[in-house]
């Protein structure tokens, strides 16, 4: 079974550039999940996707940050414009519908963002 | 509000056996995961807890108790590639994940 995949795996920006973030999850999987980690600490969640739907954006800088699933699958993260505290890594996660309360989540291999 | 605790980092040596706390308090609860992750790359699932116990699994168990909103990772016969950061965290509503900032676990030879 193939993994998520991310792309691409490292970019370097100029501040006020934009920058869009590709993932593909598990074939199947129902939800999706953007995460920002800072060096250090743990995930922070950006947007969660169930199908092509969002269920919690919350946490998502709408300002500058948008996202897309289109057609339930394949998802898109944008920056515009980026900001020096934008810098970490953005990982994408899947899991299948939720069997109870189990609902493990299995991670892409991150997109490492240096904003200069 | 919703919190999950556990130490920055951790030093242990190469054979020996170390525990890994996580408190936590959070408005729902839907089990307590423990991920794995290796300096630059994602996390990796390791275990699973739902009920109060102990979970064994090779050399990596994990245990629960729900009424004091605890839980910790035991890791056995240290080995070099053990090396990382083990992020404790708890499912939520929405089937959500809320995250502790993870232990940084270096291992001495």
């Amino acid at each position: 079974e193939a993994g998520v995949a991310q792309s691409p795996r490292y970019k370097i920006i100029e501040k006020r550039q934009s920058v869009a973030f590709w993932c593909n999850p598990i074939s199947g999987h129902a939800t999706l999940y953007w995460y920002q980690q800072i060096l250090g600490q743990g995930p922070k969640l950006l947007i969660q996707f169930q199908n092509n739907g969002v269920v919690d954006d919350s946490q998502l800088p709408k300002d500058r940050f948008s996202a897309e699933r289109l057609k339930g699958v394949d998802s898109t993260l944008k920056i515009q414009p980026a900001k020096l505290e934008d810098s970490a890594v953005y990982l994408c996660a899947s899991s299948p519908f939720p069997r109870g309360s189990y609902n493990e989540q299995f991670f892409g291999p991150g997109t490492r963002l240096t904003v200069l | 509000g919703q919190n999950i605790d556990q130490p920055t980092e951790m030093t242990a040596t190469e054979g020996a056996i170390v525990q890994i706390n996580c408190t936590y308090q959070t408005s729902g609860f839907n089990g307590l995961f423990w991920y794995q992750q290796h300096a630059g790359e994602a996390p990796t699932f390791l275990s699973y807890n739902v009920l109060d116990g102990l979970e064994e699994k090779g050399r990596f168990s994990s245990f629960l108790s729900r009424s004091k909103g605890y839980s910790y990772l035991l890791l056995k016969e240290l080995q070099m590639k053990d090396s990382a950061s083990y992020l404790c965290a708890v499912g939520g509503s929405n089937y959500q994940l809320i995250w502790g900032a993870g232990t940084k676990l270096i291992i001495k030879p």
